[in-house]
């Protein structure tokens, strides 16, 4: 079974500065995807990026980055020029591209990220 | 995106009672739907998986018949809280996808408390 491991249940940051976030997983698979969601308070569960396993090239969206490391099973999110309607709860997940699997997602336990003004 | 609309939002209910929960698919057929627990601080946790039609598959652990699952139609999924109890409260959302391999969208949530 996959697991998914976030070892920082807490960060902060200062505005316009940059965080990274790290998350570690587990699998034997080798055809996969990789997800970062955000829970605001409202708590709905809004994608930040993805990346696939099979792709060398580090996801971006914005100002969203990840440090894909195959070999290490790291999936790391680094976040750039913070801003306050960043602070939220980050999750990252797992999802194996094995159609029988039906999509399901295995989550981290969470980095609450505060955002300093 | 598309969207995923839950319903209701938040319900508070009397111990021993069920409730329902809704779960839409408003642009798009969903031909699998999840549903997830959140207790507060911590990670999502799968209850069960259902596909259209079919019975849904549960997460060991996970009381089929206290937590009724029903996806009846493609846009629909419900999941029905039986005889809750307080230790039932929590928060629960839903996902839903459509055609293999696409991303999984999530509901708002429902915020359960069972007094």
């Amino acid at each position: 079974a996959q697991t998914v491991t976030q070892s920082q249940p807490e960060m902060s940051v200062q505005e316009a500065e940059t965080v990274t976030l790290s998350c570690t997983y587990d699998t034997s698979e080798s055809d996969y995807y990789l997800f970062w969601y955000k829970q605001p308070p409202s708590r709905q569960m809004i994608l930040v990026i993805r990346q696939e396993a099979y792709k060398q090239q580090n996801a971006t969206e914005n100002r969203f980055s990840v440090n894909f490391q195959k070999a290490a099973k790291s999936f790391s999110l680094k976040i750039s020029d913070s801003q306050l309607g960043d602070a939220a709860m980050y999750f990252c997940a797992y999802r194996t591209r094995r159609e029988t699997s039906g999509s399901r997602l295995t989550f981290g336990e969470g980095t609450q990220l505060t955002v300093n003004p | 995106g598309a969207v995923v609309s839950q319903h209701p939002s938040w319900v508070i209910c009397k111990s021993g009672t069920s409730v329902k929960i809704e779960c839409r698919s408003l642009d798009f057929q969903a031909t699998t739907m999840f549903w997830y627990r959140q207790f507060p601080k911590q990670s999502l946790m799968l209850m069960a998986t259902s596909n259209e039609g079919s019975k849904a598959t549960y997460e060991q652990g996970v009381e089929k018949d206290k937590f009724l699952i029903n996806h009846a139609s493609l846009t629909l999924s419900t999941l029905t809280v039986t005889s809750a109890h307080p230790e039932d409260s929590s928060f629960y959302i839903c996902s839903a996808k459509a055609i293999p391999n696409t991303e999984a969208f999530f509901g708002q949530g429902t915020r359960l408390t069972v007094v």
